[in-house]
């Protein structure tokens, strides 16, 4: 079975620049799940879908962070304009949430913005 | 006070030893606890379960204390693959009901050496 998709794997960009990141969880779970991993920070929730419709983004830094959920099997974190205290490990994790509640993180994309 | 904290280490010990790991929560009305584990450049993975009654698999075994806020993890006769960074996850109700909110711990660091 594939588990969670992500892509880019790599992003590096310039300041200023508008970055996508993609998202595809596993089929037949409803929660979704966007996360930053930085050193500093440690592994940070900045948003969470259920069964498409976002339930807390209090975790979003700031406006120029955005996600969206177009439908099951797809979702974006989009940042723009991107600077450089962006650059981070983005995780995208799926669950199915009256399940067992354990989450599956996928690869992760490494964003660089320099 | 953090929601969730964990000693971050490293513990460095030799194979075979025995070790173990804490992590506080701060809010009481937390609902479900898990340890995962990070591999370096990795993302997390589910390694166990905590349950109220505590609960064991293989040479791991975690326990939950509800009264002081804490849950632990004992790993026995340490593996060299052991080494890793294990993070515990918190979840809580929202408010408004639904689904869970998990919060991870910084993670604490473990290098087990020859």
């Amino acid at each position: 079975d594939a588990g969670v998709i992500q892509s880019p794997r790599h992003e590096v960009t310039e300041m200023g620049q508008e970055v996508t990141l993609r998202c595809k969880p596993i089929s037949g779970h409803n929660s979704l799940f966007w996360y930053r991993q930085t050193m500093m920070r440690g592994l940070e929730l900045l948003i969470y879908f259920n069964n498409n419709v976002p339930i807390d983004d209090s975790g979003m830094p700031e406006d120029r962070f955005s996600a969206k959920m177009p439908n099951a099997s797809f979702s974006t974190l989009k940042i723009q304009p991107s600077e450089p205290r962006d650059s981070a490990v983005y995780f995208c994790a799926s669950r199915f949430s009256r399940g067992s509640e354990t989450q599956y993180f996928g690869p992760g994309t490494r964003l660089l913005v320099l | 006070r953090k929601e969730v904290e964990q000693d971050p280490g490293p513990f460095n010990v030799p194979e075979g030893a025995t070790v173990a790991f804490n992590c506080t929560y701060s809010n009481s009305a937390s609902q479900s606890f898990f340890w995962y584990r990070q591999d370096c450049r990795k993302e997390p993975k589910l390694l166990m379960s905590v349950y109220s009654s505590g609960n064991e698999d293989g040479r791991f075994t975690a326990q939950l204390n509800r009264a002081s806020q804490y849950i632990s993890l004992l790993i026995r006769d340490s593996k060299l693959s052991d080494s890793a960074t294990y993070l515990c996850v918190v979840n809580k109700s929202r408010r408004s009901g639904g689904s869970y909110i998990p919060t991870f711990g910084r993670g604490t660091s473990l290098i087990v050496h020859p």
